[in-house]
């Protein structure tokens, strides 16, 4: 199956600051991602899909200037929490569309 | 619209009992994926089960087994004499199929289960 490698594993950070999670298809090219979000005690909710060389496409209610996803190769998509506040606190995981089933390791953000 | 629901919030068990978890799904599509993930306090995704909309067949894997149903669109997993390292989280998900599976997950609301020792 393919694997996905999320970076980093967590990351503390001051409001206001941005914050780059990376994603890296490592055995296989990627030209669809998904980035999902999961609020404490709560399930995954599908946040954008990003696309290989074009614009992301985000869900309802997420804001595409807040959450910048950038797809520039077929082994790499990043999301950038700009501008981070203590309720963009979560865990944000990301999973690759090629097999269907792998997710990366996750991220977990804690904005201060 | 596809949901999955998953009943139980939280169970607890006491080891070597054996518990199963519910998964009831809505789609409509004739052709779709169902899943289950293990999320262990580290959180991680840890992949268990991917079936399709057209293999009913029961499956066993070691202390793990999976019931499908589509007449009642559940898809149910039971752990048998469970052990504490199953405490965790289990998410059933649906995915709608495609070509290349380029679909999104739609996730359940998890099931945090408890092994006391």
């Amino acid at each position: 199956g393919a694997v996905v490698s999320q970076h980093p594993s967590w990351v503390i950070c001051k409001s206001g600051t941005s914050v780059k999670i990376e994603c890296r298809s490592l055995d296989f090219q990627a030209t669809t991602m998904f980035w999902y979000r999961q609020f404490p005690k709560q399930s995954l909710m599908l946040m954008a899909t990003s696309n290989e060389g074009s614009k992301a496409t985000y869900e309802q209610g997420v804001e595409k200037d807040k959450f910048l996803i950038n797809h520039a190769s077929l082994t790499l998509s990043t999301l950038t929490v700009t501008s981070a506040h203590p309720e963009d606190s979560s865990f944000y995981i990301c999973s690759e569309t090629n097999y269907g089933y792998t997710f990366g390791s996750g991220t977990r953000l804690t904005v201060v | 619209a596809q949901k999955v629901t998953q009943a139980q919030t939280e169970i607890s068990v006491v080891e070597k009992e054996d518990v199963t978890l519910d998964c009831v799904y809505e789609t409509r599509d004739t052709t779709y994926y169902l899943f289950w993930y293990k999320q262990p306090p580290s959180g991680e995704l840890v992949f268990l089960i991917r079936r399709n909309s057209f293999d009913e067949q029961n499956e066993i894997s070691g202390r793990y087994s999976w019931n499908f149903q589509k007449s009642t669109s559940s898809f149910n997993f039971t752990i048998t004499a469970s052990q504490v390292v199953d405490s965790a989280v289990y998410f059933c998900a649906l995915s709608e199929a495609s070509f290349n599976y380029g679909q999104n997950f739609v996730f359940g609301p998890g099931t945090r289960l408890s092994v006391l020792p």
